[in-house]
């Protein structure tokens, strides 16, 4: 069976210092990768996506960025962390294939919760 | 781009009342998911709408996509304390290899 694995689960850090998230996904292969952040009792914000290895779209301008240098594994980073920055942050992946992404459903690992002081 | 709306944004209930959250998009959908994420945790898959006009049933609950597959809406009935948490639709447009999550409902129930 598929697995989705996150770490850290809880993160305080502060500002200016750079981060680094990983998130790697067990079961599957050349699966479509995603980063979300969530503020606090907001809805999910799609950060980044990926359907190969090196192969990184950004959906919103900002101080983050991601990279894929495995397979199964999608690392967020940071250089300077912004107080903006806090949040909760979801690794998630779907079925993939060919560069394609499917419609199919999106599994969640367990999310870091970031606080930036 | 496109957009995703719910309402309401938060819903509170006595148990075994009816819940309703209500979805909206401003482009026409090639398919509906929708999540459920309990406080504290990761949304979870619940179900996927595909064609114009759907329904579908999960015990309590019941799903449906529009005739313009623009909106779509999710049903509780009476209601049970393992309900709470918040509900997201999350839709893709056709040629749109993204999904786009709603704002979400957070529900709670009073016992």
């Amino acid at each position: 069976s598929q697995t989705i694995h996150q770490w850290p689960a809880t993160l305080v850090q502060p500002v200016g210092s750079p981060l680094s998230l990983e998130c790697t996904v067990e079961g599957t292969s050349n699966p479509n990768l995603y980063w979300y952040r969530q503020a606090a009792g907001r809805g999910l914000q799609l950060l980044f996506y990926s359907v190969g290895i090196g192969q990184i779209s950004s959906e919103v301008p900002q101080n983050l960025s991601a990279s894929r240098p495995q397979d199964r594994q999608f690392i967020l980073s940071s250089k300077k962390l912004l107080l903006s920055d806090s949040g909760f942050y979801l690794c998630a992946w779907s079925v993939g294939g060919l560069g394609l992404i499917l419609e199919n459903e999106q599994f969640f690992g367990p999310g870091t919760r970031l606080t930036v002081l | 781009g496109q957009q995703v709306m719910q309402i309401p944004q938060y819903q509170h209930v006595q148990e075994g009342e009816d819940f309703t959250t209500y979805c909206n998009s401003s482009t026409t959908l090639s398919n509906i998911q929708w999540y459920k994420q309990r406080p504290g945790g990761h949304p979870v898959f619940l179900i996927q709408l595909v064609k114009s006009g759907e329904v579908k049933k999960q015990k309590r609950l019941t799903f449906q996509f529009g005739e313009a597959k623009k909106n779509s809406s999710l049903h509780i009935t009476a209601t049970q304390t393992t309900d709470v948490g918040t509900y997201f639709c999350a839709g893709r447009s056709f040629g749109n290899e993204k999904l786009t999550f709603g704002t979400g409902t957070r529900l709670t129930i009073i016992p």
